[in-house]
């Protein structure tokens, strides 16, 4: 079992180019989440999905877009990137379901520079 | 606006015991998380608190009072892969996460 899977790991980006920040999940949590997480202020969240076809936005949500075709994909697509989009992303999961913690889980995280 | 305040940074000793505060004002709250999180990797769950009281899971334990709108963890017998960022963050009436910038704990030997 993978749990949730980020590609790429690492990327190195000219500004003005567009990118796409692949995320899948095997868990068939209901709720994913994209964050990206700066030094010293903590994780913010860009976009998530509470459930496959719809999304919402979140505290930074101005230069990504997202889509949630089905339950395991949520990419995260820079239109058009900038420096300041220099940051880890790091996507995750949680069941989203009655009863549940809610309880979030990471994958491994992309390190995007864009130059 | 909502707000969750940690240290920046502790230091503690190989074997001791140290305690990591974290205190909160959000827009409800539907129960509180801690993450640890390494340099370089994602941050992992560690415990979640929902009702007052301590939760002990372990060498690490979690103590939270919403009147306060306090929580601690606790590290006992601390080692050296103890070493990372701790991360508390706030679940809010919306179900939305709200994250410290996480509080960095160096171990000495």
């Amino acid at each position: 079992i993978a749990g949730i899977t980020q590609a790429p790991t690492s990327q190195i980006l000219a500004a003005g180019r567009r990118m796409t920040l692949r995320c899948t999940q095997d868990m068939r949590h209901n709720a994913m989440y994209w964050y990206r997480q700066d030094l010293g202020l903590g994780l913010r969240l860009i976009h998530y999905s509470n459930t496959a076809g719809t999304t919402g936005k979140g505290e930074v949500p101005d230069g990504y877009s997202v889509s949630r075709a089905n339950t395991d994909d949520f990419p995260l697509t820079l239109a058009s990137a900038v420096p300041s989009q220099t940051s880890v992303y790091f996507c995750a999961s949680s069941e989203a379901t009655s009863g549940s913690t809610d309880t979030q889980y990471f994958g491994p995280g992309t390190r995007l520079t864009v130059l | 606006g909502q707000n969750i305040d940690q240290p920046t940074e502790m230091t503690a000793t190989e074997g001791a015991i140290v305690q990591i505060n974290c205190t909160y004002q959000t827009s409800g709250f539907n129960g509180l998380f801690w993450y640890q999180q390494h340099a370089g990797e994602a941050p992992t769950f560690l415990s979640y608190n929902v009702l007052d009281g301590l939760e002990e899971k372990g060498r690490f334990s979690s103590f939270l009072s919403r009147s306060k709108g306090y929580s601690y963890l606790l590290l006992k017998e601390l080692q050296m892969k103890d070493s990372a960022s701790y991360l508390c963050a706030v679940l809010d009436s919306n179900y939305q996460l709200i994250w410290g910038a996480g509080t960095k704990l160096i171990i000495k030997p």
